[in-house]
């Protein structure tokens, strides 16, 4: 499984859109980028995932570019609830064990 | 439609003593995981059934560890004898793996803390 490296964390204030770049170098043909959501004393929350160029839903962005060496997680118009613990994670299919890096702290203050 | 659940929330036992951890996974889902974290450290996968058989148990740190999904329905993950570094939250999550593509999405309960003293 490719090892992922993003920032320890981040620091914003509400209202402004926030980027987290998530470096995947090894990653394989068949993997998917995936990103999850944890806040204190809760499981991590799946938030979105794709394979390669632009993936949007209802609470993010998923910017990969065409070498998928990188990905990026956009939050527009971030509040305080979004402050949590943001980890990505590459894994090639289905029922594969996800490894969890150190993930990126963001906090989010008015 | 529930979450996955996990029972207990919190666990305090002393070093030697054993303690059973549950997960009821999504209904229907076939796939069921047991992560653990560790005081300070990241999240480490510990093993995966799929229904009642376990696929990969390579996360599984020894033998006093034993995880279990009879029916393959719920499962239990006991700790017979825990030791002081053992403590930690204990996650379960499940899925059911989507027809074409990467599935990817798990559904995490709460988590089980377990305090050794």
């Amino acid at each position: 499984l490719a090892k992922t490296t993003q920032p320890i964390s981040m620091d914003s204030y509400e209202g402004q859109e926030v980027n987290i770049t998530c470096s995947h170098n090894n990653i394989a043909t068949n993997d998917y980028i995936t990103w999850y959501q944890q806040f204190p004393s809760q499981g991590p929350r799946f938030i979105i995932q794709g394979y390669k160029t632009k993936v949007t839903n209802e609470v993010a962005s998923l910017f990969i570019p065409a070498d998928r060496k990188s990905s990026t997680l956009s939050l527009p118009r971030v509040s305080l609830s979004d402050t949590a613990v943001y980890y990505c994670l590459v894994a090639n299919q289905a029922g594969t064990a996800l490894i969890f890096g150190k993930g990126t702290t963001l906090s989010v203050s008015s | 439609e529930a979450g996955v659940t996990q029972f207990p929330s919190h666990s305090v036992i002393e070093k030697g003593q054993t303690v059973t951890l549950r997960c009821d996974p999504i209904s229907g889902h076939d796939n069921l995981y047991w992560y653990r974290r560790v005081m300070g450290k990241e999240i480490k996968f510990l093993l995966h059934f799929v229904k009642e058989s376990k696929q990969d148990e390579s996360g599984m740190p020894n033998n006093r560890f034993l995880a279990e999904r009879t029916g393959g329905t719920y499962s239990t993950l006991k700790v017979q004898p825990a030791e002081l570094e053992d403590s930690g939250v204990y996650f379960c999550a499940s899925s059911q793996p989507r027809t074409g593509g990467f599935g990817g999405e798990l559904f995490f309960g709460e988590g089980s803390r377990l305090t050794v003293l």
